[in-house]
């Protein structure tokens, strides 16, 4: 079965420090793989997909087809950072994304 | 330009009572989708339209769910004898196909049965 784990729900780093948000996922195929970001009083949006392989706001996330993993990473974290992040799989040529429950990050000053 | 918008931005409603949830894509995009986010439960995908062709119903909880897209555009998700656990917020997003493109979401609807 299709399925995104984020094992964390809450994560609290302080300004300044490296984050890593854990994302595992299930899938027997290859999948396309996503991070969708949402700040207080925002609408949920997308941050970064794997095919793009690009950093967005300072964010990589590196697809291990081994550990089957793409976790999210920055190196130094930031206040504005602070927002809930979902990691989410979308099945080769398909259109359905299954969404993790989601990670509150939490940058303290 | 106008992103996706969503209404009524809450709703509180008696338990057995019907509602409905309205969504106005982004105009020009093709596809249409349906999300639950109930509290610590990630989203959840309930429907999914694309242009003229039989929408995926499959994440549709049960047969109190209905939805329907006029005109390939407005869509509006359909509860029938709500039920508390039908509390949740109820996100719209749409792109421009169906075929791996960004989804863009609406500000959702949060639904209260009481």
């Amino acid at each position: 079965a299709q399925r995104v784990t984020q094992p964390e729900k809450l994560l609290s780093v302080f300004k300044g420090a490296p984050v890593e948000l854990k994302c595992n996922y299930s899938y027997s195929g290859s999948p396309e793989l996503f991070w969708y970001v949402q700040y207080s009083r925002q609408r949920l949006q997308l941050l970064l997909r794997h095919i793009s392989r690009e950093s967005i706001k300072g964010f990589t996330a590196d697809l291990n087809k081994g550990e089957t993993s793409f976790h999210l990473k920055k190196p130094f974290a930031q206040e504005e950072d602070s927002a809930m992040y979902y990691c989410a799989l979308l099945n080769t040529g398909g259109f359905k994304t299954i969404f993790g429950a989601g990670t509150r990050l939490f940058v303290k000053a | 330009g106008a992103g996706v918008s969503q209404s009524p931005s809450n709703k509180v409603t008696e338990k057995g009572k019907d509602v409905e949830l309205r969504c106005d894509p982004i105009s020009g995009h093709t596809a249409l989708y349906w999300y639950r986010q109930s509290l610590g439960q990630g989203l959840e995908f309930l429907i999914y339209f694309q242009g003229n062709s039989a929408p995926d119903k499959s994440g549709l909880p049960s047969d109190r769910f209905s939805a329907e897209r006029t005109g390939g555009s407005v869509s509006t998700l359909t509860i029938q004898r709500t039920q508390q656990e039908d509390s949740a917020v109820y996100l719209c997003a749409s792109s421009r196909s169906g075929n791996q493109e960004t989804q863009y979401f609406g500000p959702g609807t949060r639904l209260l049965v009481l």
